[in-house]
């Protein structure tokens, strides 16, 4: 099985610009959620998506959004880009349902290296 | 929300010894205890996970236990190889897939020759 994919693998933006972030999950998996990772703050939780809704958001401006389409896939955008904002932003695929444990486990894509100049 | 604390940040062990990473997490709801472990320029790989009604669990050379009630859980490599060198992370959520992993910081796990 093919395990998880992110398009494009390196971007490199300027401030202002926006960005959107491609994500294919296993196939299957119907739970897509996304995680920005940087020295500093380490892995943070971004949105996750099930079934095209998103179920939860981390603490995250509004100037970072997402959506799932139906056979799964997911786009993360971030609008009006920071500098802050350069990061390794990484998604991950899980079987996903309402309270189902053994859905639990995450499966990470290599992730997208964004760079805001 | 839930808050993961992991240590030591650092971790230097003799190739062959054991290597202990503890982590305690906030939220008495959490249910769910991934470890990650991530190479320089890799993605996070799963290498092992527990859940709350599990107290231990093994596989190979690496362990992971749970205690609830102290709300910490702790990864036990042994027989450490050179390749275990990377970053590990613990994670917490509350499972169902729709909280997220609330991660720690992560350890560099250094394997001595």
């Amino acid at each position: 099985k093919a395990g998880v994919t992110q398009t494009p693998r390196y971007l490199i933006k300027t401030r202002g610009q926006q960005v959107t972030l491609s994500c294919s999950p296993i196939s299957g998996h119907r739970s897509v959620s996304w995680y920005q990772q940087t020295p500093g703050q380490g892995l943070q939780f971004l949105f996750e998506y099930f079934s095209e809704t998103q179920r939860n958001k981390g603490n995250f401006p509004g100037r970072f959004s997402g959506r799932q389409f139906s056979n799964s896939r997911s786009e993360m955008n971030v609008s009006t880009l920071e500098l802050g904002d350069s990061a390794l932003y990484l998604c991950a695929s899980s079987l996903g349902g309402f309270g189902t444990s053994l859905m639990d486990t995450q499966y990470f894509g290599p992730g997208t290296r964004l760079t805001v100049l | 929300g839930e808050n993961v604390e992991q240590h030591p940040s650092t971790l230097s062990v003799q190739e062959g010894d054991s290597a202990v990473i503890k982590c305690t997490y906030s939220d008495s709801a959490s249910n769910y205890f991934p470890w990650y472990k991530q190479e320089l320029g890799k993605r996070p790989q799963l290498i092992i996970d527990i859940r709350s009604n599990v107290g231990e669990k093994k596989d190979q050379r690496i362990a992971v236990t749970l205690n609830k009630t102290a709300k910490h859980f702790s990864l036990h490599i042994t027989e450490t190889q050179p390749e275990d060198s990377a970053v590990y992370f613990c994670a917490a959520s509350m499972g169902g897939g729709a909280d997220g992993l609330t991660f720690g910081k992560g350890t560099h796990l250094i394997i001595q020759p």
